[in-house]
């Protein structure tokens, strides 16, 4: 089993929509939660980290659901500039080592 | 610079062949990684560099793949009798030092390089 799972998508949305995607991982000791962006062809950049008690930046909401060992992102208000793949990113207490899921594929259309 | 720099950019070689993969992080930044990237797939971890020495390189997937980080900056990735097996895209990210359970008491965050493109003909 995988540590961290994604859906890879494609997740095909009009401008405007609301999209989410979750992420399960498998270590119950994870500790830090992290939501990286990548654009085609491009290095992966911090979005957002992820806290315990959820957290919202602008149009991106990132939850974190220990109890089941999942974290979520919603993104409202769709835009063609979102269109990227969303990397969902975990890391092991007491380890350094961040560990990365294959991503989800974001596709924006007019 | 202000990020982190890998070099070449691109790098076409043939099986069997001996390459090396360079990477200058960002100016204080103590931890180093280095990941490879499949297409269709994330980051793969490799190597976790803490100054000198390398704290973790499990990733490593056989006795072909060494790195360096002598000086506690720049870090070279070897890869020895290259397999077309072994062509992937190669990240190297940097970091402030996680001491304890903080990140020193910045954000937690991987600033990566924008990659070496490897193709093993």
């Amino acid at each position: 089993r995988k540590e961290v799972e994604q859906d890879p998508g494609p997740f095909n949305v009009p401008e405007g929509a609301t999209v989410a995607f979750n992420c399960t991982y498998s270590n119950s000791a994870s500790q830090s939660f992290f939501w990286y962006r990548q654009d085609c062809r491009k290095e992966p950049k911090l979005l957002m980290s992820v806290y315990s008690s959820g957290n919202e930046d602008g149009r991106f909401t990132a939850q974190l659901n220990r109890a089941s060992q999942y974290i979520s992102l919603l993104i409202r208000d769709s835009k063609l500039s979102d269109s990227a793949t969303y990397l969902c990113v975990v890391r092991d207490g007491g380890s350094y080592i961040p560990t990365f899921g294959r991503g989800t594929s974001l596709i924006v259309h007019p | 610079g202000a990020g982190v720099s890998q070099t070449p950019s691109n790098k076409v070689t043939e099986k069997g062949k001996y390459v090396e993969l360079r990477c200058d992080p960002i100016s204080g930044h103590t931890a180093l990684y280095w990941y490879r990237q499949s297409l269709g797939q994330g980051p793969e971890f490799l190597i976790y560099f803490q100054g000198t020495g390398a704290a973790d390189d499990s990733g490593l997937p056989n006795d072909r793949f060494f790195a360096v980080r002598p000086e506690g900056s720049v870090s070279t990735l070897k890869i020895q009798r290259t397999e077309r097996g072994d062509s992937a895209v190669y990240l190297c990210a940097s970091s402030h030092p996680l001491r304890g359970s903080t990140w020193e008491g910045r954000v937690e965050k991987l600033f990566f390089g924008s990659g070496t493109q490897l193709s093993v003909l």
